[in-house]
């Protein structure tokens, strides 16, 4: 069963503009991390966010922000103030505490934003 | 601090080749793990390998391995590669063991694989 869903292929949004991001998880862990990755067209992958699912507040981090929905198992990013440098493709990842894959990531497919002036 | 450094950063290979990989984690950093994305799969985990053992593997066949140094540093081996092998290999370190979720992992630029 898929554990990160990600159900936008692609998304478009003006320079400016705050732009959110879907994901969905399936966990019976009640001890997970949920991460945000951003992978530009060099490939990289660069981090972005970290929300613990114990975590009582949504995580932030400059631009960016978490909106953690525990209940309905959603952990949207939210990027405020687009710029044509967030063009890339954005990846949601979870990784289970008492996941025996160590420090194995669990990726979705993704969702490529594209930022237009 | 340097980051998670991975080379050769492009390969072109031939079916039935094998190749290595080689990535150079984060100084400090004990916990190495592989990944390999394609446009069909996505980001699949291949392996782990913390103070030189391997911690766990993922679904792939055998022709995939891996190892690690005492510096930290690992390679992973495709042998008699495939057609179906061209992927980009990430490599990804982290400071800290399993046993927590919060820890972050660091991925190097990756290794574009091509087998003709």
């Amino acid at each position: 069963a898929q554990k990160i869903t990600q159900t936008q292929p692609g998304m478009f949004v003006q320079e400016k503009e705050a732009v959110t991001l879907d994901c969905t998880y399936d966990t019976s862990d009640p001890s997970y991390g949920l991460f945000w990755y951003k992978q530009p067209s060099s490939g990289e992958m660069i981090f972005l966010i970290y929300q613990g699912s114990y975590d009582q507040q949504n995580a932030t981090e400059g631009r960016y922000s978490l909106n953690f929905q525990k209940a309905r198992k959603s952990a949207n990013l939210v990027i405020s103030a687009s710029q044509l440098g967030d063009s890339a493709m954005y990846f949601c990842a979870m990784r289970e505490a008492s996941n025996q894959a160590g420090t194995a990531l669990i990726f979705g497919k993704g969702t490529t934003l594209s930022v237009s002036s | 601090k340097a980051g998670v450094t991975q080379t050769p950063r492009y390969l072109i290979k031939t079916r039935g080749q094998q190749v290595t990989l080689s990535c150079s984690p984060i100084s400090g950093h004990r916990s190495v793990s592989w990944y390999q994305q394609t446009p069909g799969q996505g980001l699949q985990f291949l392996f782990e390998y913390f103070s030189e053992t391997q911690r766990n593997k993922g679904n792939f066949p055998g022709r995939f391995s891996g190892r690690q140094f005492s510096n930290s540093r690992s390679e992973m081996n495709v042998s008699t590669l495939e057609l179906g092998d061209s992927a980009l290999y990430l490599c990804a370190s982290s400071p800290r063991d399993r046993g927590a979720s919060s820890y972050e992992q660091y991925f190097g630029p990756g290794t574009r694989l091509t087998v003709t």
